[in-house]
């Protein structure tokens, strides 16, 4: 069975600092990787996405994630902390084609960035 | 639409009283979940609607909850005879091709 784990429950950075938020990961078969965000009492945004290809993506606000297939790890990154990027960031796996399967999702991480 | 629209955005019910939930998906998604989120805790997956496949339902916790998606688009779950642990926020997804797209989540309170 697929599943996702987010290590730490939260994650305390000063702004300017770089950040990461760790994810690893179990599946049968090559996985789609997803990050989300949450801010508070809203759905989840999407932020990015690894299908194939370069081990490094680049989403949105700045964010970047690195997979690594050996450590079944796609941890989440961003140079210079925000205190705006203060929220609830969820990791998620997808196996199947590249247009069906269920999507499963950790436990969150709140990211806390202190001014 | 813009998004995946769920309705209503809150509701308050009674123990013991049937609800309905509904998504609307952004318009040619052929797939779509639903989840539960408790207390800004992780997502529980509960059901999965892929095209007119049969649904993964592995995700329910109980024969109380269901779900249908008619025509392919519009999906309500269903909680029947609710109880206090069924408090939660239930957030829909649609999805075309690679990445899902979430709906805002309608707040169920059971009192």
């Amino acid at each position: 069975a697929q599943s996702v784990a987010q290590p730490e429950d939260q994650v305390n950075v000063a702004e300017g600092n770089p950040l990461t938020v760790k994810c690893t990961y179990s599946v049968s078969g090559n996985p789609y990787l997803f990050w989300y965000v949450q801010y508070p009492n809203r759905g989840l945004q999407f932020l990015l996405k690894y299908i194939t290809g370069d081990n490094l993506v680049k989403g949105s606000y700045g964010f970047e994630a690195e997979f690594n297939k050996s450590q079944t790890s796609f941890h989440l990154k961003k140079p210079s902390a925000l205190v705006s990027d203060s929220a609830l960031y969820f990791c998620a796996v997808r196996v199947g084609s590249s247009n069906t399967g269920k999507l499963i999702f950790g436990q969150g991480t709140t990211l806390q960035v202190k001014p | 639409g813009a998004g995946v629209s769920q309705s209503p955005s809150n509701k308050v019910t009674e123990k013991g009283k049937d609800v309905e939930l509904r998504c609307d998906p952004i318009s040619g998604h052929t797939a779509l979940y639903w989840y539960r989120q408790s207390l800004g805790q992780g997502l529980e997956f509960l059901i999965y609607f892929q095209g007119n496949s049969a649904p993964d339902k592995s995700g329910l916790p109980s024969d109380r909850f269901s779900a249908e998606r008619t025509g392919g688009s519009v999906s309500t779950l269903t909680i029947q005879r609710t109880q206090q642990e069924d408090s939660a926020v239930y957030l829909c997804a649609s999805r075309e091709y690679v990445e899902a797209f979430f709906g805002q989540g309608t707040r169920l309170t059971v009192v």
